[in-house]
Formats: structure tokens, C-alpha cells, sequence
């Protein structure tokens, strides 16, 4: 592995469906964050942790979950997907405590709700 | 709150030059980033932008006043792959707030 990998590349799920998206890095670093992207709206923040065992929200949170057990893994979890959460998801990291350090985008997965 | 404003869609010539302009209001600043997105790909860094004035790195450059709340992104000698969206993002307290992006396209 090298960087950051996402899976799965896509995915079409039945709307109240529980659905898991992975992401691991394997660069050793700190801070990790789950993004949205939808057309007209850009990149939104879901989620962020800045180290593991710590976790915050970002500008859309809800009906999101997400865990950071070690310093690798950052899974997302839609525990009832709904239609509106069809979207292109990427997981982001970037290194050290410095707000100012740039993030790492993975390939991102793409998510429809039926 | 934030708020980042940069224009939907530009066109430019092969060869050309093009200005990207991004205007933000923010309640926190710890530098303003710009990056690259190809379609169906991830985004990826540009620069990196924390004090007034020109950065420049190749073709690429990128210009900040933090007192006018402007950024903009230069490109230069424009090549066919420079089609792309391009992402203004400002940093805040650990995150980063990203505008909705410019789609560049260059025609020969």
C-alpha cells in the first residue's frame, strides 16, 4: 500500500441499508477526514479525527458515524442510508498538528442510494 | 462561519493565461490552499498560501491579501491537461472549508 486506499471504488445501495466505506494510510499520519462531494457544493467536511482515539464533526455529520482505533483505518458508517447520501466520498489525511500541512485526497468511493 | 466565493466555469485558449480568482469571509485563517481536481479523480495540493503576496512554483502561481480576503491562482502557458476543476480552500482551526470549485477548460 502506499498513500491512502478507499474501498469500495463504488457502490449502489437499498435505501435503510448499513453501509461501511474503509479507509487505511499507510503514511503515519496524524489527522484523517472523511469528505462529501456532490455536485454545485464542493468538498464538505462529515467527519475528522486529529489523532487516534479522537473524533469530531464537521459541516454534515448526520446520519454519519466514524471510529479511529488506530492510525491507519478511518472507516465512515451510514447506519440507515437514505437517497440524499448518494454522493462521491473521499478520505483525506494529512501529517503532523499543523493546520497548514497539506492533506492527501484517497481515489474516493462512490456511493448511490436507491 | 466561512463563506468562499471563486467562478463556476472559465474557458481559456491553449497556451493563454488564466487568473482564478477566490474571495473568502472567515471567522478563523490559517492559510489558504489551492488544489487540483481532475475529473473522476481525487483532488490534489497545489499550494499552500499563509502570507500576502506571490508564491510562485513553475507555471503555476498563487497570490494572497488577507487584508481583502483574496486569493487568486495563475496559470501559465496553459496545456490541454490543465482542464480540470480547480479548489480554493481556506484553513481554519484544523479543518479546511473548500469553495465549490472552478472548472477550467482549454480548448487548442
Amino acid at each position: 500500500i502506499a498513500g491512502i486506499t478507499q474501498a469500495p471504488t463504488s457502490q449502489i445501495l437499498a435505501a435503510g441499508r448499513r453501509m461501511t466505506l474503509r479507509c487505511t494510510q499507510d503514511m503515519r499520519h496524524n489527522a484523517m477526514y472523511w469528505y462529501r462531494q456532490d455536485l454545485g457544493l464542493g468538498l464538505r467536511l462529515i467527519h475528522y479525527s486529529n489523532t487516534a482515539g479522537t473524533t469530531g464533526k464537521g459541516e454534515v455529520p448526520d446520519g454519519y458515524s466514524v471510529s479511529r482505533a488506530n492510525t491507519d483505518d478511518f472507516p465512515l458508517t451510514l447506519a440507515s442510508a437514505v437517497p440524499s447520501q448518494t454522493s462521491v466520498y473521499f478520505c483525506a489525511s494529512r501529517q503532523g498538528t499543523s493546520v497548514g500541512n497539506e492533506q492527501f485526497f484517497g481515489p474516493g468511493t462512490r456511493l448511490t442510494v436507491l | 462561519g466561512q463563506n468562499i466565493d471563486q467562478p463556476t466555469e472559465m474557458t481559456a485558449t491553449e497556451g493563454a493565461i488564466v487568473q482564478i480568482n477566490c474571495t473568502y469571509q472567515t471567522s478563523g485563517f490559517n492559510g489558504l490552499f489551492w488544489y487540483q481536481q481532475h475529473a473522476g479523480e481525487a483532488p490534489t495540493f497545489l499550494s499552500y498560501n499563509v502570507l500576502d503576496g506571490l508564491e510562485e512554483k513553475g507555471r503555476f502561481s498563487s497570490f494572497l491579501s488577507r487584508s481583502k480576503g483574496y486569493s487568486y491562482l495563475l496559470l501559465k502557458e496553459l496545456q490541454m491537461k490543465d482542464s480540470a476543476s480547480y479548489l480554493c480552500a481556506v484553513a481554519g482551526f484544523q479543518k479546511l472549508v473548500f469553495g465549490t470549485g472552478t472548472r477550467l477548460l482549454v480548448s487548442p
